[in-house]
């Protein structure tokens, strides 16, 4: 159970694109949803907590209008990276939880790396 | 602020030997702590929590940890490691509050394991 399915894995496009990657809970509904970025040999930084049916809620330092996040259902969850460049290359990853409350364990999709040429 | 330090950023052990890796946390309440392990190229798997309780916890794969107040760590464990634990193990800590739910990693500790 709780397992959290992330699409594409991997993405290539140009300069200047918009990129939409998406996440689900396959077998439970997400209330919040977390969405992290993680550089090479580096740990994860939280970008924004994704509310199904709300606004998300973004860290200090991540643009809002630059990543998209979109919660429209409690399984899925988008993350739209707009007119990329290659500083956004990274490795983005999302994750849920099954319940809300700082002491449940979330669950993680397997990742999505961007590439940005 | 909670924050998570792992002062070792890479530890190499051979293969059936023991594994402690390091974790130390700053929060300001009583913390909900996690370790988790990544692939290259992956997603995490949660290894395990501690919420409250019994200070010893068990997780998957042979692995367990220690909270311990007064020392505001909480190690991992592993008796005797195996090839496949080799991955990146990362230690964090839930916050509660208006912040319910986030997490706070550490930078990750690199683990090696040699035949």
């Amino acid at each position: 159970g709780a397992v959290v399915s992330q699409h594409p894995s991997w993405v290539i496009c140009k300069s200047g694109t918009s990129v939409k990657i998406e996440c689900r809970s396959l077998d439970f509904q997400a209330t919040t949803m977390f969405w992290y970025r993680q550089f090479p040999k580096q740990s994860l930084m939280l970008m924004a907590t994704s509310n199904e049916g709300s606004k998300a809620t973004y860290e200090q330092g991540v643009e809002k209008d630059k990543f998209l996040i979109n919660h429209a259902s409690l399984t899925l969850s988008t993350l739209t990276v707009t007119s990329a460049h290659p500083e956004d290359s990274s490795f983005y990853i999302c994750s849920a939880s099954l319940a809300q409350g700082s002491n449940q364990p979330q669950h993680f999709g397997d990742g999505t790396r961007l590439s940005i040429l | 602020a909670q924050s998570v330090t792992q002062p070792d950023i890479h530890i190499t052990v051979s293969e059936g030997a023991s594994l402690e890796l390091r974790c130390n946390y700053s929060y300001g309440a009583t913390p909900y702590l996690f370790w988790y392990v990544q692939s290259p190229g992956q997603g995490l798997q949660l290894l395990l929590k501690y919420f409250s309780g019994d200070t010893l916890v068990q997780g998957i794969k042979g692995f367990e940890a220690e909270f311990k107040r007064s020392q505001s760590s909480f190690n991992l464990r592993k008796p005797s490691v195996h090839w496949s634990d080799a991955a990146e193990y990362f230690c964090a800590v839930g916050a509660g509050g208006t912040s319910y739910g986030k997490l706070t990693f550490g930078q990750g500790t690199i683990l090696t394991v040699h035949p």
